[in-house]
């Protein structure tokens, strides 16, 4: 399989625990996103990078949130201290960065679902 | 910032034609996309306008206003396995490149 892959699909965790996601994009392209989304709502913007460059975070990224690409390839997004707002569906899109339309056709993973209790 | 607007849910019969319509504000202006995303699964790609005017491909087709801020997705010969919701995201330029989506319209197809 050569699209964006995640992991883990599921995790459930209690309120105050760190959570680790991570995602492999499409081996050749440059640009990897990571959204957030909620039941009856689109994918919400949580950051993204352009190789290893962290270019822009939302303001929905608060200080609990982090996230690295550190070779240009993977990234991880940690969420410290969860809280019981923090569950939802986080998407990783990967893109080919080249033109603007390219830049937009995102190529989403089938996302990692959090569960805080 | 950017506000984009969608009807929530849209029910049709099988066989039909739908159109959902998407407006958008966006402080800069560089695209406007659809993707489809059946529940569970991942959001995936299906057209992108840039250029006002109407873009066909099979049995989808989006158009696209800029003057007035507005787009639709047609969906023709409707088949049970389009019930799912659709996106409209818009790609402004200015900001970090990102799409930003709007709520979706959660389509059903009726038998």
């Amino acid at each position: 399989d050569t699209g964006v892959s995640q992991d883990p699909r599921h995790k459930i965790t209690k309120r105050g625990q760190n959570v680790t996601f991570r995602c492999d994009p499409i081996s050749e392209h440059n640009r990897l996103y990571w959204y957030r989304q909620t039941l009856g709502q689109g994918p919400e913007f949580l950051t993204y990078f352009q190789n290893e460059a962290q270019l822009e975070k939302s303001r929905l990224l608060s200080d609990r949130f982090s996230a690295e690409r550190p070779k240009g390839s993977f990234s991880t997004l940690e969420i410290q201290r969860t809280e019981q707002g923090d569950s939802a569906m986080y998407l990783c899109a990967s893109s080919l960065g080249q033109t603007n339309r390219l830049s937009g056709e995102l190529f989403f993973g089938e996302g990692s679902r959090l569960t805080v209790l | 910032g950017q506000n984009i607007d969608q009807p929530t849910e849209m029910t049709a019969t099988e066989g039909a034609i739908v159109q959902i319509n998407c407006t958008y504000q966006t402080s800069g202006f560089n695209g406007l996309f659809w993707y489809q995303q059946h529940a569970g699964e991942a959001p995936t790609f299906l057209s992108y306008n840039v250029l006002d005017g109407l873009e066909e491909k099979g049995r989808f087709s989006s158009f696209l206003s800029r003057s007035k801020g507005y787009s639709y997705l047609l969906l023709k010969e409707l088949q049970m396995k389009d019930s799912a919701s659709y996106l409209c995201a818009a790609f402004a330029s200015g900001s970090a490149r990102q799409l930003t989506f709007g709520s979706g319209t959660q389509l059903t197809v009726l038998p």
